[in-house]
């Protein structure tokens, strides 16, 4: 069964003070590694696919990186707007057809 | 514009009452999906279909059903059998390549409340 687990569960940052995020993973053969951000009361947005070991994607003051047994979302010089809850989805050779979810991790950036 | 329309935004039930929840997509993607998100956890797969007329139970279908009759459309009806639909419910759609996923778009969620 794959299992998907993000930390922390919730991060409070200064506005400008750079950090990073955790989703570690145990799937039976990654096919797929996707992150989202979500917005209070609203659907995910994605963000990024990620497919093998060493492979990153950046999109504005976001950046994710995966390795083998992990994934990381660092965010630079984050603002208030960047606040959200960001969730962490695997697809592997055993599930194919779905995506398996982390529970999130909620950042607050203050101003 | 392309994108999942999910209706209504907001939804309220009786006890004992069925309620269908409506998901509609113009992305011209073969899978759909069903999930709900409770408070601090995760989203969980309630149903999801990879073409018209097929879909299969996720981790939690107990209580809900669907049907997937045209490829735009993947209602999920809420039953009285399940005992604790208070959630938000999310649909997702994404395309299917050699039997595999891309990543999943979603609508904007129903809130559904028991009353």
């Amino acid at each position: 069964e794959d299992q998907v687990t993000q930390s922390p569960e919730a991060l409070r940052l200064q506005e400008g003070e750079s950090s990073s995020l955790n989703c570690s993973y145990t799937v039976s053969g990654l096919r797929g590694l996707f992150w989202y951000r979500q917005d209070p009361g609203k659907g995910p947005e994605f963000l990024f696919t990620l497919y093998s070991a060493g492979e990153e994607k950046e999109k504005e003051r976001l950046k994710a990186t995966l390795t083998k047994k992990e994934s990381f979302l660092h965010i630079t010089a984050p603002k208030p707007e960047d606040s959200a809850t960001y969730l962490c989805a695997v697809r592997s050779s055993g599930s194919a057809r779905q995506l398996t979810f982390g529970s999130g991790t909620q950042l607050t950036v203050l101003p | 514009d392309g994108g999942i329309t999910q209706s209504p935004k907001y939804l309220f039930r009786k006890e004992g009452q069925n309620v269908t929840l409506s998901c509609e997509q113009n992305l011209n993607h073969d899978a759909m999906y069903w999930y709900r998100q409770d408070p601090g956890q995760g989203l969980r797969l309630i149903y999801y279909s990879q073409i018209v007329n097929d879909f299969q139970k996720g981790d939690i279908a107990e209580g809900y059903s669907v049907s997937r009759e045209k490829k735009e459309s993947f209602p999920l009806t809420v039953t009285s059998a399940q005992k604790n639909p208070t959630a938000f419910y999310l649909c997702a759609s994404s395309k299917s390549r050699g039997g595999e996923i891309t990543e999943a778009f979603f609508g904007q969620g129903t809130r559904l409340t028991v009353v």
